[in-house]
């Protein structure tokens, strides 16, 4: 089945600063890799995604980057602030039949942006 | 929050007990997802839902069943829970090909 890998699993950075998460996949068939940020006690929310036939995307601040050859993808928070930080989940999802979106989630990433 | 409720919200319950969790959303979303969450794991997917009675197991569906009756409901079932079952509990559902929409969650607690 598929595999997504994540890291770093923790990260600080100052405010104002960049913050990159990496994350690779296994399975080729994956076709789509969203990415949620999860507030402590919250639920994880959709920030961006990004479809295998895109290979960069953006909104604001942040961004993400597909590399489908490599199966890496990444996310990429610009001028950080304090209300950045949360954990980060990459996932990486695949069509099953029946439309079913089979989500594999990375393990994380503890973002903590110091003022 | 694409209109997703779960109930209860807390549960503290003994070890050998049944338990049934409620997903109730207003979306009228065709798919619906149960997920745990772990620290070091991540999500993992229990059971989900691709219409009213049709339901397949995720990576983790031992000691869990799942029911839809209806559209909007999607309920699980810990049919003798155990203490490696406490954990977060996230539904999630989709009206299409590609996002999830989470819940606000379920913490449960077995001793």
């Amino acid at each position: 089945g598929e595999n997504v890998e994540q890291h770093p699993s923790t990260l600080s950075v100052q405010e104002g600063d960049s913050a990159v998460i990496k994350c690779t996949y296994s399975d080729s068939a994956s076709n789509y890799f969203p990415w949620y940020k999860q507030e402590l006690g919250k639920r994880p929310q959709l920030i961006i995604d990004i479809r295998s036939n895109v290979g960069e995307k953006k909104d604001q601040r942040i961004a993400v980057t597909l590399n489908k050859t490599a199966k890496h993808f990444s996310l990429h928070i610009t001028e950080t602030q304090p209300e950045d930080s949360a954990v980060y989940f990459c996932a990486a999802s695949t069509l099953k039949s029946g439309g079913y979106q089979k989500v594999t989630f990375g393990t994380g990433t503890k973002l903590q942006v110091i003022p | 929050d694409a209109g997703i409720t779960q109930s209860p919200r807390h549960k503290v319950t003994e070890t050998g007990t049944p338990v049934t969790l409620r997903c109730h959303q207003t979306e009228n979303h065709r798919y619906m997802y149960w997920y745990r969450q772990d620290p070091g794991h991540g999500l993992r997917l229990i059971h989900y839902s691709y219409g009213v009675k049709d339901t397949d197991k995720g990576e983790v569906s031992d000691g869990y069943s799942v029911s839809r009756s209806k559209t909007e409901d999607f309920l699980l079932t810990l049919e003798s829970a155990t203490s490696s079952q406490t954990s977060v509990y996230f539904c999630a559902t989709g009206g299409g090909a590609f996002e999830q929409f989470f819940g606000p969650g379920t913490r449960l607690t077995v001793l």
